[in-house]
């Protein structure tokens, strides 16, 4: 069956500007999970959604939001965006909520770029 | 300051050879887990471990859960160039008040196998 799809692979935006970014899961999953990954703080824990719920959320100032839709498909949306925040942005989605609980399935990650 | 000490960072070794790699924690994970990524993609998870002393075989790669649920080890036998990848731990925690289960991932650790 398919992957995880995230859409655009690669962004480059402006200070300032805001971003949204999509993911689709593997078809079934219901849990989607966002991260963000830099060379100086690794792979850091976004939020989890799952049936349109958020469920937990990382420490992450409110720029940086979420929603899921009913056909599990998940978009964040960092607004004002900041130098900081050029990361590769993750999306895994899982069968059952709550992370570690199942296999998680990553997508090949958004690269964004901020100048 | 990590939740997840990798160790080493960087290892750069030749086909053929033993490596480990550590992961410690002072806290206490439900569950731990090995992912593998390499350049362009997601993490693929390797393995989960749930019980303490809890020892798992993949093929060349052996995987071992502490005592305590707060160390893990990954040891790799006669490493191929295939091994080269970035190999991150990940521990499973309880979070609002039980309410959910995050994942909190170590910094990785970059492997080269030179042939």
């Amino acid at each position: 069956k398919a992957g995880v799809t995230q859409t655009p692979r690669y962004l480059i935006k402006t200070r300032g500007q805001q971003v949204t970014l999509s993911c689709s899961p593997i078809s079934g999953h219901r849990s989607v999970s966002w991260y963000q990954q830099t060379p100086g703080q690794g792979l850091q824990f976004l939020f989890e959604y799952f049936s349109e719920t958020q469920r937990n959320k990382g420490n992450f100032p409110g720029r940086f939001s979420g929603r899921q839709f009913s056909n599990s498909r998940s978009e964040m949306n960092v607004s004002t965006l900041e130098l900081g925040d050029s990361a590769l942005y993750l999306c895994a989605s899982s069968f059952t909520a709550g992370q570690g609980a199942s296999e998680q399935y990553f997508g090949p990650g958004t690269r964004l770029t901020v100048t | 300051t990590q939740l997840l000490e990798q160790s080493p960072q960087f290892l750069s070794i030749q086909e053929g050879e033993n490596l480990t790699v550590y992961c410690n924690s002072s806290s206490v994970f439900s569950s731990l887990q090995w992912y593998r990524q390499e350049p362009g993609e997601g993490p693929v998870l390797l393995v989960t471990v749930v019980t303490g002393g809890e020892v798992k075989k993949l093929k060349r790669l052996t995987f071992q859960f502490g005592d305590a649920r707060k160390d893990s080890s990954l040891h790799i036998t006669a490493a191929q160039t295939g091994d080269t990848g970035l190999y991150l731990c990940a521990g499973a925690l309880w979070v609002s008040s039980g309410s959910a289960r995050q994942l909190t991932f170590g910094s990785g650790t970059q492997l080269t196998v030179l042939p």
